[in-house]
């Protein structure tokens, strides 16, 4: 089945650590998105990326870094440097083109402990 | 930069009666597109209707219908019949030409279907 897959589900991290997020896709979508999302605060927007090996910031990109070395892949990373990583953070790919749906990946729940 | 606003935190409905919930957004776009998702307890989100904003017709899925109205930068979700497992979060979300297929999501609205 085609489909959006993230890992691990639940993530626990020290503070101080660095974490890598798993985000991969089947679908054969040129569009990946990183979202993260807050109780009240809707999803906001962390990193995109419309093709392989170029990726843009998004709203809240400090503390975190991706890369997009093949079309199936997009991990995040959560480096120390970011002040309030818990959350929950969902993956999202699409064709790409404008008013083409966003599907999604069942999300990451992140909790530094 | 654009925004998108939803003024209801909480909703609740009667089993197979009505509810309208409500978004609102900020852009001098004018062409756009917008979204609602839904969010139910599993936290996969769902596509339940698309708007572009070109198109002067409201959208209509089954029982999920929008009012477009783009003058007031309005953009409202009615459910009708509702059903238990019409419950979850709604979020109202913004896509606009210059941006690719990137969106901007409103805070939500969490919806409660009362048997």
């Amino acid at each position: 089945d085609g489909g959006i897959t993230q890992s691990p589900k639940y993530l626990f991290r020290k503070e101080g650590q660095n974490v890598t997020l798993s985000c991969e896709q089947n679908l054969n979508h040129d569009a990946m998105y990183w979202y993260r999302q807050d109780p009240g605060q809707g999803l906001r927007l962390i990193y995109y990326s419309q093709i392989v090996n170029d990726f843009q910031k998004g709203d809240i990109a400090e503390g975190y870094s991706v890369s997009r070395e093949k079309k199936e892949s997009f991990p995040l990373t959560v480096t120390s440097a970011q002040k309030n990583p818990t959350a929950f953070y969902l993956c999202a790919s699409s064709i790409g083109i404008l008013g083409t749906e966003a599907f999604f990946g069942q999300g990451t729940r992140l909790t530094v402990v | 930069a654009q925004t998108v606003t939803q003024s209801q935190p909480e909703m609740s409905v009667q089993e197979a009666e009505t509810v309208t919930l409500s978004c609102t957004y900020d852009t001098s776009e004018s062409d756009y597109y917008l979204f609602w998702y839904k969010q139910p307890p599993s936290r996969q989100m769902i596509l339940v209707i698309r708007q572009e904003a070109y198109k002067q017709q409201n959208a209509t899925e089954n029982r999920f219908s929008v009012n477009f109205q783009k003058a007031a930068k309005s953009f409202s979700l009615k459910i009708s019949d509702s059903q238990l497992g019409d419950a979850a979060m709604y979020f109202c979300a913004y896509g606009r030409e210059t941006s690719g297929s990137r969106l901007t999501f409103g805070e939500g609205t969490q919806l409660t279907v009362n048997p």
